[in-house]
């Protein structure tokens, strides 16, 4: 089984919905990331969590929230949802307690559509 | 965390090595260069990573400057499977958080 799954791996969807995305891990990892990636470009963070107490806004936090329901889980909504959200969006994990060791891992994304 | 520049894209042929670089001209003292690799579309997946000293690993090896202004990815015998976006990244130990991905290397392996 994976270590990081998202759910849904695709979604359709119309301007105006909300949207959530889901992300679980079982590494055991304190801390969890949302990126998004648009066509061609590199990855975006969005938000992230240090722990399950710990939000932080990420370059591109506008539009999106984020919610923390256990270590293992972090979940990126979209209130109202709308076209140049479009996009492939990653969950990642890393461990800090591993130091420099600490690479990040990341699920196998999550491609959006705003119609 | 360091800002990098990488080439936009690079070819090689299968069975060769791949030498990817990375400009890092204003790393600090504490951080680390990082390689990400992502393949059509896939979640990026770590390579390597180093301080000062190079670094090999099962899949790559990591040269970095005396004076940690740049570092060269090598793959040693590219496969056609190795054809992915390579990200070079700059960050201290602890500040994945903060990590930023650039627009990365496409490596395309040629048969």
């Amino acid at each position: 089984d994976a270590d990081v799954t998202q759910t849904p791996r695709n979604r359709i969807t119309k301007t105006g919905k909300r949207i959530m995305l889901e992300c679980s891990q079982t590494k055991g990892h304190d801390r969890m990331y949302w990126y998004r990636q648009d066509p061609g470009l590199g990855l975006r963070l969005i938000y992230y969590s240090f722990d399950v107490k710990d939000i932080n806004k990420g370059e591109i936090s506008d539009g999106y929230s984020v919610s923390r329901q256990a270590q293992a889980k972090f979940s990126l909504s979209l209130e109202s949802a709308i076209p140049n959200q479009t996009a492939l969006y990653f969950c990642a994990t890393s461990d800090p307690d591993r130091g420099a060791d600490n690479e990040q891992f990341f699920g196998p994304g999550t491609r959006l559509t705003v119609l | 965390d360091a800002k990098t520049t990488q080439p936009t894209s690079m070819d090689c042929a299968e069975g060769r090595a791949a030498n990817l670089p990375c400009n890092h001209s204003t790393i600090s003292g504490n951080e680390y260069v990082y390689w990400y690799r992502q393949i059509h579309s896939q979640g990026p997946q770590y390579i390597i990573h180093g301080l000062k000293n190079n670094e090999t690993n099962e899949m790559a090896s990591l040269i970095i400057t005396e004076d940690r202004k740049s570092s060269t990815l090598i793959l040693p015998h590219a496969t056609l499977r190795d054809t992915a976006v390579y990200y070079c990244i700059v960050r201290v130990d602890t500040n994945a958080g903060k990590s930023t991905f650039g627009d990365g290397t496409t490596l395309t392996v040629k048969p």
